[in-house]
């Protein structure tokens, strides 16, 4: 079974601060993404990464950055966190763009 | 106009009811077609793909797309209370695409 596991189920955190959500897959997929997900606009593209070091940006960028130091891990940095940044934030991976497979899901709250 | 509409319910059916999820499409493109379940509180689980045109059963579960209509069908059978969840379809347009458009899902409550 693929697993795709996230650093934090919930954070909280303040306005302006640096956050880092972590992800890390199992089945040696090339690409990884991150989503958020918040109601009534269903999940959103931040970033994706088809290989190590390589990423392209998303529906909703701005705001964001990520890193993909390994192929197994793709991180998704905040740089200066706004209470609009409040979400559902998904991580998942596939291989041959057929099917995703999602991690669990961090919920954060910015204050 | 969404490139993908989903009722959000919430639909509440009795235990052992057949249910009918559904998703339109405006983009003919589309080819891949998914639906996962998620819980609450939890990441989307994989429940169906289907390439195409019709029909995909797997145990209680059926997939179904009428391209023609740009119309996917969800249908469980014999529901379940731990069926309640939030259904969600996802469609692309190319096999090796990074672009995938989700519906913004439908909340089920199957009441025992």
């Amino acid at each position: 079974d693929v697993k795709v596991t996230q650093s934090s189920r919930y954070l909280v955190k303040r306005t302006g601060e640096k956050v880092f959500l972590e992800c890390v897959q199992d089945m040696d997929h090339e690409n990884m993404f991150w989503y958020r997900q918040d109601p009534g606009l269903g999940l959103r593209l931040i970033y994706f990464s088809y290989d190590v070091k390589m990423k392209e940006k998303g529906d909703i960028p701005e705001g964001y950055s990520v890193s993909r130091e390994k192929k197994e891990r793709f991180s998704l940095i905040l740089e200066s966190a706004s209470t609009n940044q409040t979400s559902m934030y998904l991580c998942a991976s596939s291989t041959g763009g057929e099917t995703q497979y999602f991690g669990p899901g961090t919920r954060l709250l910015v204050l | 106009q969404k490139e993908v509409e989903q009722d959000p319910g919430p639909l509440s059916v009795p235990e052992g009811a057949i249910v009918s999820l559904n998703c339109t499409y405006s983009n003919s493109a589309f080819q891949y077609f998914m639906w996962y379940r998620q819980y609450s509180r939890k990441g989307p689980e994989l429940l169906m793909y289907t390439y195409s045109s019709g029909n995909k059963e797997d145990g209680r579960f059926t997939a179904q797309v009428d391209k023609s209509s740009k119309y996917i069908s969800l249908f469980i059978r014999d529901s379940q209370p731990s069926d309640s969840a939030t259904y969600l379809c996802a469609m692309s347009a190319t096999k090796g695409t990074y672009k995938y458009i989700f519906g913004t899902g439908t909340r089920l409550k199957v009441l025992a």
